[in-house]
């Protein structure tokens, strides 16, 4: 049973540029999260996924922020124009309804 | 809203001794989960166990477990034992026990650091 995984692990851009990170959840599980993390303090919540609708964006979630995931499967979460501001980790997590989230290891992004 | 607090910015302990983490939580919920999660350098969050608001009895899992004190509204978690490789990160977070109750609010985390 292979757990959540997140592609890249590590992603260097230039600002303005844009970026897009795929989240791989833990098969069975139908709800997928998306986390942000910045040095020294706890995740902040981001969006959520029942199957494949989008149930809630957070207000950190600007409009150059955007995530899908199409048949419920995998997710993918994309910046657009990123800015110095968006450098951070950037965590995915699923679980079977209710039950405890796993997470993956996350994408470190830098932009310079 | 829901709110964690997590006093202990960084500890030291050493092998084989056990570390208490501090938790304190703020919540108008009735019901509510506690979750305590483990970050090695490595980034991933690492589930360690989870306490249910109306559970009567303290979680444990194996050399993890979690003091909870209600009505203090506090959800400390206990290491003994500790060993190298418990040396990461530590979260403290939760969430509502309701249907539509899916976000986790976490604590800014403690760092742990075990001294051979």
């Amino acid at each position: 049973d292979t757990g959540v995984s997140q592609d890249p692990r590590h992603k260097i851009t230039k600002r303005g540029q844009n970026v897009t990170f795929r989240c791989d959840p833990i098969s069975e599980h139908n709800r997928l999260y998306w986390y942000r993390q910045t040095l020294g303090q706890g995740p902040e919540f981001l969006t959520y996924f029942q199957n494949e609708a989008q149930l809630e964006k957070s207000r950190l979630l600007s409009d150059r922020f955007s995530a899908e995931r199409p048949k419920g499967s995998f997710s993918t979460l994309e910046i657009q124009r990123t800015e110095q501001g968006d450098s951070a980790m950037y965590l995915c997590a699923s679980s079977l309804d209710n039950y405890e989230q796993y997470f993956g290891p996350g994408t470190r992004l830098t932009v310079t | 809203a829901q709110k964690i607090t997590q006093t202990q910015p960084g500890m030291f302990v050493q092998e084989k001794e056990a570390v208490t983490l501090d938790c304190t939580y703020d919540t108008s919920d009735q019901s509510y989960g506690l979750f305590w999660y483990k970050q090695p350098s490595s980034g991933e969050m690492i589930f360690l166990i989870y306490q249910g608001s109306y559970d009567e009895q303290n979680a444990t899992e194996g050399r993890y477990s979690l003091n909870f004190q209600k009505a203090r509204k506090s959800a400390n978690l206990v290491i003994s034992a500790s060993q190298l490789g418990d040396s990461a990160m530590y979260f403290c977070a939760m969430r509502g026990r309701g249907p539509n109750d899916y976000k986790l609010s976490f604590g800014a985390g403690t760092t742990v650091t075990v001294r051979a």
